[in-house]
């Protein structure tokens, strides 16, 4: 079945760094993202990255993708206070109609 | 920068009215989506549209449930006979270039 999981929550103190993990179990994925869900807000793209690809970098942001053990991660450098928020991993799963299936988020707290 | 709007903001009806909730895609954007949150819970897929019909569907999407895109620009999500469990936030979202899909603020339903 087609599944995402989180950690619920993550704690840091500003300028040291986060990682944010997920688990999935669609080994047929093509894509996966990272969406940024601040308080009352939508859901923003962070980045994403392909299924052929190990690793990503956009600026603060380093995706890190292991296929093999289906694990996905989201590394932010010199963490803000302005990156608090929730994160969420998802997939597209085999069959792509486009859907996405989103983990449950993970809250992260910066503090300062 | 182009982005996908929502509107209302904010809907409550009563138990067994109709809604319509509305969204404007990115205008070159090609497939669209309806995802709804409840309050803690995780983003849940509703429904795809693609060339002026539904190509997926979920579970939660039964005949209460209608999607339109009447004049090329918007696209519509009905619930025929709201019930209190539909409260919750509804986020349409479109997709561009390498499946990147991009989510518009969206309409909290608050179902009396």
């Amino acid at each position: 079945g087609e599944d995402v999981e989180q950690s619920l929550f993550l704690s840091v103190r500003e300028g040291d760094s986060s990682v944010i993990n997920c688990t999935y179990t669609d080994s047929s994925s093509t894509y996966l993202y990272w969406y940024k869900q601040e308080p009352g807000a939508g859901l923003q793209l962070l980045t994403y990255i392909f299924s052929n690809m190990d690793m990503k970098q956009d600026q603060r942001l380093t995706v890190l993708l292991n296929k093999k053990d289906k694990h996905l991660s989201l590394r932010i450098a010199d963490t803000q206070t302005g990156d608090s928020a929730i994160y969420f991993c998802a997939e597209i799963p085999s069959g792509n109609t486009g859907k996405l299936i989103f983990g449950q988020g993970t809250t992260l707290q910066v503090k300062p | 920068e182009p982005e996908v709007t929502q509107t209302p903001s904010h809907q409550v009806t009563q138990m067994g009215q109709e809604v319509i909730l509305r969204c404007v895609p990115i205008s070159n954007h090609l497939y669209f989506y309806w995802y709804r949150q409840i309050l803690g819970q995780k983003v849940e897929f509703l429904v795809s549209f693609y060339n002026n019909e539904i190509s997926e569907k979920s579970e939660i999407f039964d005949d209460q449930f209608s999607v339109e895109r009447p004049d090329g620009s918007n696209f519509t999500l009905k619930i025929r006979s709201t019930k209190l469990e539909d409260s919750a936030m509804y986020f349409c979202a479109s997709t561009g270039f390498h499946n990147e899909q991009f989510f518009g603020p969206g309409t909290r339903l608050t179902v009396l």
